[in-house]
């Protein structure tokens, strides 16, 4: 397996326009997880789904933020309108909830709002 | 509410030293420990993992890790640290009966030859 794939592995853009960020996860997870990686605040857990469905989108930070998985191979993490102060590292992970198995990472991607 | 709590943010040794980075969370039920390691420019990948049995866990380039439920802590421990394991440290927790997996801050450790 390909491991956790997140793309685009870069992307810059212009305040208010709008980001998504997508993430394939390995193969046969049923968890999939969304976290934010800011110097100030480390690493945030947005939102994490069980077999497709959000389970705690509590650490989403504002309505701009939306989340959604329509298949167990793919999710989308949606900014709209963008801010500057969403500049950072958003990380996908994978796992197999109730098999005692770590959560996998993809590579990240690193988003600049100008 | 779950929460990890890193109490060193950063750490900076000679090569050669020995390392511990502390690790303390709330959760009220039984947990799933982790550390993970994020080098320079990359993604967090898996150190050592803690589900049941002995407390005291081994994972890759010779870290361990000691689980004390009294304590709630899941302390990181290297008896001699090389150059190359100048990265950042996260410890995490997982509930047993849910996976919402939480991450602590962070310890940047560097590691001068």
């Amino acid at each position: 397996d390909a491991g956790v794939i997140q793309s685009p592995r870069h992307e810059v853009t212009e305040m208010g326009q709008e980001v998504t960020l997508r993430c394939k996860p390995i193969s046969g997870h049923n968890s999939l997880f969304w976290y934010r990686q800011t110097m100030m605040r480390g690493l945030e857990l947005l939102i994490y789904f069980n077999n497709n469905v959000p389970i705690d989108d509590s650490g989403m930070p504002e309505d701009r933020f939306s989340a959604k998985m329509p298949n167990a191979s793919f999710s989308t993490l949606k900014i709209q309108p963008s801010e500057p102060r969403d500049s950072a590292v958003y990380f996908c992970a994978s796992s197999l909830v109730w098999e005692n198995t770590e959560a996998f990472f993809g590579q990240g991607t690193r988003l600049t709002v100008v | 509410a779950q929460s990890v709590s890193q109490h060193n943010h950063h750490v900076i040794l000679s090569e050669a030293a020995s390392l511990e980075l502390g690790c303390n969370y709330s959760y009220g039920g039984t947990v799933n420990l982790f550390w993970y390691v994020q080098y320079p420019g990359q993604h967090l990948q898996l150190l050592l993992k803690y589900f049941s049995g002995d407390p005291l866990v081994k994972g890759i380039k010779g870290f361990e890790a000691e689980f004390i439920k009294s304590k709630f802590s899941f302390n990181l421990r290297k008896p001699s640290v090389q150059w190359s394991d100048t990265a950042e440290y996260f410890c995490a927790v997982a509930g047993r009966n849910t996976d919402k997996l939480i991450f602590g801050t962070g310890t940047r450790l560097q590691v001068f030859p």
